[in-house]
């Protein structure tokens, strides 16, 4: 059974360009969330996507937006790179929508801004 | 507004002696309450939550946890630490809604032989 699996691993971009990160939940699951860790910080909230939309977002800019596809995978897509978004990106998965069950964390994408 | 409090960035403590990590949080209804693990350059994974019952919550790796309504408080214990358990730990509240999760700002465990 795979669990969450998030592309690339790591991704180096310039200032003032775009990314795209994509997640794979865990099979089962419905439900994605992002989440951006900056270096000796904690996970911060991007937002969450159930049901092919954006249920809830974090205090993020415009400048991230994101898209769940039918199959329940996930893209996150950051415009206008600034180099504070050099961050690992993490994606988990649940089902329903809800935290009763339990968040599955994927390894991460690595993005440094230059 | 929510959050969550881990009072200490950085513990040291020996192989085999015991572990408390701390983490305070707030949020105006019942809150789920977690710790995970993060290894260097790993994802995080889940040692236990709290969401109902029992306040004393057993996890993986020997790892329990006490919920506090009283004083907002889910600490994290382990009777005798291993040098594997060398890592950062986060601690979490999630909404009862299920659309929001807010993490602390981590606790850097070092374990000393």
């Amino acid at each position: 059974d795979a669990g969450v699996t998030q592309s690339p691993t790591h991704l180096i971009k310039t200032r003032g360009q775009q990314v795209t990160l994509r997640c794979s939940p865990k099979s089962g699951h419905d439900t994605v969330s992002w989440y951006q860790q900056a270096l000796g910080q904690g996970p911060q909230f991007i937002f969450q996507y159930y049901e092919e939309e954006e249920r809830q977002r974090g205090n993020f800019p415009d400048r991230f937006s994101g898209h769940q596809f039918p199959n329940y995978s996930s893209e996150l897509n950051v415009n206008a790179l600034l180099l504070g978004d050099s961050a690992l990106y993490l994606c988990a998965s649940t089902v329903g929508g809800t935290y009763s069950y339990e968040q599955y964390f994927g390894p991460g994408t690595r993005l440094t801004v230059t | 507004a929510q959050s969550v409090t881990q009072p200490d960035i950085h513990i040291t403590v020996s192989e085999g002696a015991s572990l408390e990590l701390r983490c305070n949080y707030s949020y105006g209804a019942t809150p789920y309450l977690f710790w995970y693990v993060q290894s260097p350059g790993q994802g995080l994974q889940l040692l236990l939550k709290y969401f109902s019952g029992d306040t004393l919550v057993q996890g993986i790796k020997g790892f329990e946890a006490e919920f506090k309504r009283s004083q907002s408080s889910f600490n994290l214990r382990k009777p005798s630490v291993h040098w594997s358990d060398a890592a950062e730990y986060f601690c979490a509240v999630g909404s009862n809604t299920g659309n929001q999760f807010y993490f602390g700002t981590g606790t850097s465990l070092t374990v000393i032989p």
